[in-house]
């Protein structure tokens, strides 16, 4: 079965300092994964995933097959990034249905 | 471009009570439909799934049900509530497809039970 570690329940850092989520993933297959963010009285949020490649809100995600790691990093940390992080790890389970397995989640504090 | 909505916010019932939580998604047709709990410390636990109307699948034994009755309408259900059933129930939609669907939620309902 698939599983999700997000080593760190909560994160703290200064405003201007890199930022790196850690998540680590176990799976047998291909893995596809996602950042899914929650900002404080909003909704669980898609931040980014793997397969896209980008940059949002000046955060990236590589994938590292060999460390099996799914790291989210931001080079200078804003007040605006307070929330709590998601990995996740999708898997196509058949009969139509796509699943994702979550970690249970990072929550950063962006001191200012 | 679809949504998801999510009802009620925040609902307190006394323990025996019966639950109904609904969720209702636009904007598109035959998506794929969760449930989830969200608790602190402990992530996004997946309860039930549906790829359509009519068909669900348990993810975890459990005090809830749900339901599909119609193609964009989700709903989880109790006929004697808990007090381990307290929570945050999250519903969520996906296109569906075999690889790289994330996952849209709604604004999740706050369950207490007393």
């Amino acid at each position: 079965a698939q599983r999700v570690t997000q080593p760190e329940k909560l994160l703290s850092v200064f405003k201007g300092a890199p930022v790196e989520l850690k998540c680590n993933y176990s799976y047998s297959g291909s893995p596809e994964l996602f950042w899914y963010v929650q900002y404080s009285r909003q909704r669980l949020q898609l931040l980014l995933r793997h397969i896209s490649r980008e940059s949002i809100k000046g955060f990236t995600a590589d994938l590292n097959k060999g460390e099996t790691s799914f790291h989210l990093k931001k080079p200078f940390a804003q007040e605006e990034d307070s929330a709590m992080y998601y990995c996740a790890l999708g898997v196509y389970s058949g009969a139509g249905s796509y699943q994702l397995t979550f970690g249970k989640g990072t929550k950063l504090s962006v001191i200012p | 471009s679809q949504t998801i909505h999510q009802w009620p916010a925040t609902l307190v019932q006394p323990v025996g009570s019966p639950l109904s939580l609904e969720c209702t998604v636009e904007g598109t047709s035959n998506p794929n439909l969760y449930w989830y709990r969200q608790a602190a410390g402990r992530g996004l636990q997946l309860l039930f799934y549906s790829v359509g109307i009519g068909q669900i699948s348990s993810e975890v034994p459990q005090n809830l049900s749900a339901s599909r009755p119609q193609d964009r309408q989700f709903i989880l259900s109790s006929k004697k509530l808990l007090l381990s059933d307290s929570g945050f129930y999250l519903c969520a939609w996906s296109f569906k497809g075999k690889s790289n669907q994330p996952q849209h939620f709604g604004d999740g309902t706050r369950l207490s039970i007393l």
